[in-house]
């Protein structure tokens, strides 16, 4: 039974250029959350994805964007990239349960995400 | 967003020792997840906790979650060096509607043999 997985494992970018970077949820799940975690901090969520719909998101720019296919799998697709986007990109996936109702997230190991 | 204080901010101590960390927030939570997290890896659960005072154990861990539901604690007894790794605890509040989970700022660990 694989995990989560995300790929790729590192990127590097310059200033400005785009990146799309890919989760397959753990079998089973449906719902894909995406959090930034920068160096020596805790995870930031950025959005969840849930039946091929943005269904959560968090504070960040309308650069950070994303999508579902119906497999589940997902993409983060950030634009016009600064330097202050290097980070670790953490991949969660769960299974929805209800309304108001939480289920454990699962994360994958990450892409490590350098912006020169 | 919700802020999430997690201590201490890191931990240095001997092999067999117990250890303590907690976690509060300014509102109320309906569900507490803690993680570990190794160097260039993503998070890996440890426990989940669903109800105001519910202990649950993993192995030497305990985890529990505060009957104001405003905080979480988690124990390593017996602590060894593959221990080593960041904490994390993750909290959703209660009026969330999706499936948000608010991280702390981690508690460093560092097992001495």
């Amino acid at each position: 039974d694989a995990g989560v997985t995300q790929s790729p494992t590192h990127l590097i970018k310059t200033r400005g250029q785009q990146v799309t970077l890919r989760c397959s949820p753990k079998s089973g799940h449906d719902t894909v959350s995406w959090y930034q975690q920068a160096l020596g901090q805790g995870p930031q969520f950025i959005f969840q994805y849930y039946e091929e719909e943005e269904r959560q998101r968090g504070n960040f720019p309308d650069r950070f964007s994303g999508h579902q296919f119906p497999n589940y799998s997902s993409e983060l697709n950030v634009n016009a990239l600064l330097l202050g986007d290097s980070a670790l990109y953490l991949c969660a996936s769960s299974l929805d349960i209800g309304p108001s109702l939480s289920n454990e997230q699962f994360f994958g190991p990450g892409t490590r995400l350098t912006v020169l | 967003g919700q802020q999430l204080n997690q201590s201490p901010q890191s931990m240095f101590i001997q092999e067999g020792e117990d250890v303590s960390m907690n976690c509060t927030s300014s509102s109320i939570f309906n569900t507490w997840l803690w993680y570990k997290q190794e160097p260039g890896e993503g998070p890996v659960l440890l426990i989940a906790l669903y109800k105001a005072g519910e202990l649950t154990s993993n192995g030497r861990l305990t985890a529990q979650f505060g009957i104001t539901r405003k905080d979480s604690f988690l124990n390593i007894s017996a602590s060894i060096p593959s221990d080593v790794g960041i904490y994390f605890c993750a909290g959703q509040p209660l009026s969330n509607t999706g499936n948000q989970f608010y991280f702390g700022t981690g508690t460093s660990l560092t097992v001495i043999p």
